[in-house]
Parts: C-alpha cells; structure tokens; sequence
C-alpha cells in the first residue's frame, strides 16, 4: 500500500496565481479529508467528501478555495486567486468508515505551500 | 476559541524516563479522543486513541488516561526513546456515526535526549 499521495510537495507561487493541490487516496477509503496546518492555528479540516460526496466544507475559509473529488482516487483542493495569507502546509487524508475510531486517519505527506 | 488545548508546546525528558503529555478540552459532548504523532515533513500518524467509556487505554509502551471530570487527557511513554521525538497532537471528535470531524490541539513538541 503506497499510502495517502500528496502532490506536488512544495509550491511556490505568486499572489494572484491559481494554485492546484493533488490527493490521491489509499484504496477502497470511503472518506477523504482535506486540512491546513499552520503555526497560529494548528490542524484545521477544511471540507471532508464520503464516497466523492462533499459532506462538510464549513471550513473552507473563503470563495476562492474549492475542493473536488471527481472519483474515489483523486481529489483537487484549488485556490484562485491565491494570497501571501494562504501559505500553510495543506494535508490530504483518508480512512475507511470504521477507521476514525479504531485507527484514525491515514494522513499524506503534505504540501508546503508558499504563497509570495 | 480552542477546544482542545495543549498547554505545553515542548516537553524535553531523558531517555529511558517517562514522557507525559497533557491535553485539556473544554466540550462535554466529546466523546473519542486520539493521539497522533508527527516527524518533520511528514504526515501525522496515528498512535492511540480511547473512547470516553474507558479512563484508560494501553498499547506498548504508550499508555493514555482519560479524566472525564476534569476533561483532560494525557499520553504516557515509558520507557522514553530518542525514534519518540517528534510533535504530538491531541485530538477530539464530538461524536460517532456521520460527523468525522475531529477538533486538533496546537501540538507538544517532544525531545528525548540520549
């Protein structure tokens, strides 16, 4: 099992720049999770989908983030127009539907995301 | 306004001795909580969880206490290793079922020194 893929990594872009962020999610996980983490804040979760469904995106913080999950292999987390405010490292992560409970969340690598 | 609180941001203990993390929260409908483990430029891992029917859960040398009363929790590692150091979260989930959301603390950086 290859885990949670996260891409790219690092992202350095310039204020106003539409910035795209990849999850691919562990196999046969029905639920996925998108979070930002930064040093003010900690772990925030932003939108969280079961099976492709959006289910809660009270915390994408503006208009300008959008998430999709087109099938249960891929997610797109997008921010468009992006500011120097939205630097933070971004984690995708998923888990089956008993898992939260037992074993928690499978979590990416993240991606550093710099905004200038 | 944090929900869950971990009050110490690092924790420095010897290695071999015991390593106690502490976290508070302040919902009452709180009813899972969980332990995750972070290294530098990776993800969060999972390390243990305990639901609020118990007081305690224990696995390996982790161990963690749950005091429903004074709404507080902590993680013990005993004995303490150096492969321990890394960023420990405390995390809550108001409930079961549907809702997967779980609320973070900040984190308690932990160093254990050889």
């Amino acid at each position: 099992d290859a885990g949670v893929i996260q891409s790219p990594r690092h992202e350095v872009t310039e204020m106003g720049q539409e910035v795209t962020l990849r999850c691919k999610p562990i196999s046969g996980h029905d639920y996925l999770f998108w979070y930002r983490q930064t040093m003010m804040r900690g772990l925030e979760l932003l939108i969280y989908f079961n099976n492709n469904v959006p289910i809660d995106d009270s915390g994408m913080p503006e208009d300008r983030f959008s998430a999709k999950m087109p099938n249960a292999s891929f997610s797109t987390l997008k921010i468009q127009p992006s500011e120097p405010r939205d630097s933070a490292v971004y984690f995708c992560a998923s888990s089956k539907l008993d898992r939260p409970y037992k074993g928690g969340y499978t979590f990416g690598s993240g991606t550093r995301l710099t905004v200038v | 306004d944090q929900q869950v609180k971990q009050n110490s941001p690092s924790l420095s203990v010897q290695e071999g001795r015991i390593s106690i993390l502490n976290c508070d929260y302040t919902n009452s409908m709180f009813d899972y909580f969980l332990w995750y483990k972070k290294y530098p430029a990776e993800g969060p891992t999972f390390l243990i969880s305990i639901s609020s029917i118990k007081d305690k859960n224990e696995d390996g040398r982790f161990t963690v206490f749950l005091n429903k009363s004074a709404k507080h929790l902590s993680l013990h590692i005993v004995p303490s290793q150096p492969g321990d150091s890394a960023v420990y979260f405390c995390a809550a989930s108001a409930k079961p079922g549907n809702n997967r959301k779980l609320i973070w603390g900040l984190g308690t950086s932990l160093a254990v020194n050889p």
